[in-house]
């Protein structure tokens, strides 16, 4: 059973660019969550997405970013007309129903 | 809403002796989830051990022990016998199921460095 799966590990964006990160959830988990972490930061809660539905986007910008779960394919969070105050490490996270949280490798952006 | 508080932000032990890292939360819920999670150099997130709040015993996964409080609505986690492999930032996270929704907050850290 494979892991969360994060594309890309790494991407470089100059400011005003778009960035797209994908996440396919393990097998089974309909249940998605993206957390930001700033260098030598904890993890912040941007968004819990179950299929095709927004279940809490409270931590999210309300500008600029976005993020979809469809009914087929992975989960993508979105960050239009990057800021170099977006650079982070983004995870994804799964979780079936009720249990714990499971972590894909992150995907660290930077933006110059 | 609930918080999750690690007021050490960084601890250090000895290799082959124990350790133990704080974490207090504040929440009105009686169903929930704690965490702890280990976030090594590779910044992979770890699951180390969790404990359901509606279970008194003390949860326990091999080295890793907890200390679960609830009336104090503290969740510390002691490791035994530290190996060099244990430093890394550690992660205390909080889950409810009181809503329908499965919202985990997490505390800040403790990075722990451990001394050969």
């Amino acid at each position: 059973n494979a892991g969360v799966m994060q594309n890309p590990r790494h991407l470089v964006r100059r400011r005003g660019q778009e960035a797209r990160l994908r996440c396919s959830p393990m097998k089974g988990h309909s249940h998605v969550y993206w957390y930001r972490q700033l260098p030598e930061e904890g993890l912040k809660f941007m968004v819990y997405l179950q299929k095709e539905n927004i279940i809490d986007e409270s931590g999210m910008p309300k500008e600029r970013f976005s993020a979809e779960f469809p009914k087929e394919g992975p989960s993508i969070l979105r960050i239009q007309q990057v800021v170099r105050g977006d650079s982070a490490a983004y995870f994804c996270a799964s979780s079936p129903k009720a249990g714990e949280l499971f972590f894909g490798e992150g995907s660290r952006l930077t933006v110059l | 809403a609930q918080t999750v508080t690690q007021s050490q932000p960084e601890m250090s032990v000895q290799e082959a002796e124990t350790v133990t890292l704080s974490c207090t939360y504040d929440t009105s819920e009686s169903d929930y989830y704690l965490f702890w999670y280990k976030q090594p150099p590779s910044r992979q997130m770890i699951l180390v051990i969790r404990q359901e709040a509606y279970k008194q015993q003390n949860a326990t996964e091999n080295r890793f022990s907890v200390n679960f409080q609830k009336a104090a609505k503290s969740f510390s986690l002691k490791i035994s016998d530290s190996q060099l492999g244990d430093a890394a930032m550690y992660f205390c996270a909080y889950r409810s199921d009181s809503s329908g929704t499965y919202k985990y907050i997490f505390g800040t850290g403790t990075r722990l460095k451990v001394l050969a």
